[in-house]
């Protein structure tokens, strides 16, 4: 069964630092990787999915099947960045079933 | 364009009670999914609609929970009799296909408190 790793509940950074939230999957075969963000009294939204290979609010996260990474990575945070952030991973063309990291918490400090 | 309608957004019930929960999609979406995340866990998989057809139920946790989607519209799930770890928040979401790049758009999620 596939499985989504983030080690990090909570991530504290300062505005115009760079932020990368971590991470791991596992999975046999070919999985499809999102990252999903839920804004304060927001509905969970997707931020970015690796097939698009986009940079969505000058986010970015590569795929890294080697080290079976999904990183999500901003060079200079913003205080709006601020949110939980969940990565999520499908397997590839078949139903859309989602597997979920238990999510990271980020706050950007002024 | 109205995105997937959940409701109630709250609800506090005592143990043993029932609880009815509704999901509208958005429109022209003929998947639905249900998900939801207990206190201190991770959002998981209930079960996915095609239309009015359980495409997937694997992650429904046990007979406590039913899930309808008659006429391949609204989706309910209910919980009889509710549990204290059912609390948590139920997650409606929908597609309008199950292809790659296809995206899923999710609800405010239901609140589910059993005291």
């Amino acid at each position: 069964a596939q499985r989504v790793t983030q080690p990090e509940k909570l991530l504290s950074v300062f505005k115009g630092a760079p932020v990368e939230l971590k991470c791991n999957y596992s999975y046999s075969g070919s999985p499809e990787l999102f990252w999903y963000v839920q804004y304060s009294r927001q509905r969970l939204q997707l931020l970015l999915r690796h097939i698009s290979r986009e940079s969505i609010k000058g986010f970015t996260a590569d795929l890294n099947k080697g080290e079976t990474s999904f990183h999500l990575k901003k060079p200079f945070a913003q205080e709006e960045d601020s949110a939980m952030y969940y990565c999520a991973l499908s397997v590839y063309g078949s139903a859309r079933q989602l597997t979920f990291g238990s999510g990271t918490q980020l706050t950007v400090l002024p | 364009e109205a995105g997937v309608t959940q409701f109630p957004s709250h609800s506090v019930i005592e143990k043993g009670q029932t609880v009815t929960l509704r999901c509208d999609p958005i429109s022209g979406h003929d998947n639905l999914y249900w998900y939801r995340r207990v206190m201190g866990k991770e959002i998981k998989f209930l079960l996915h609609f095609v239309k009015e057809s359980k495409q997937d139920e694997s992650g429904m946790p046990n007979n406590r929970f039913l899930a309808e989607r008659t006429g391949g519209t609204y989706s309910t799930l209910k919980v009889q009799p509710a549990e204290l770890e059912d609390s948590g928040v139920y997650f409606c979401a929908s597609s309008q296909s199950q292809g790659a790049g296809n995206t899923i758009y999710f609800g405010e999620g239901s609140w589910l408190t059993v005291v």
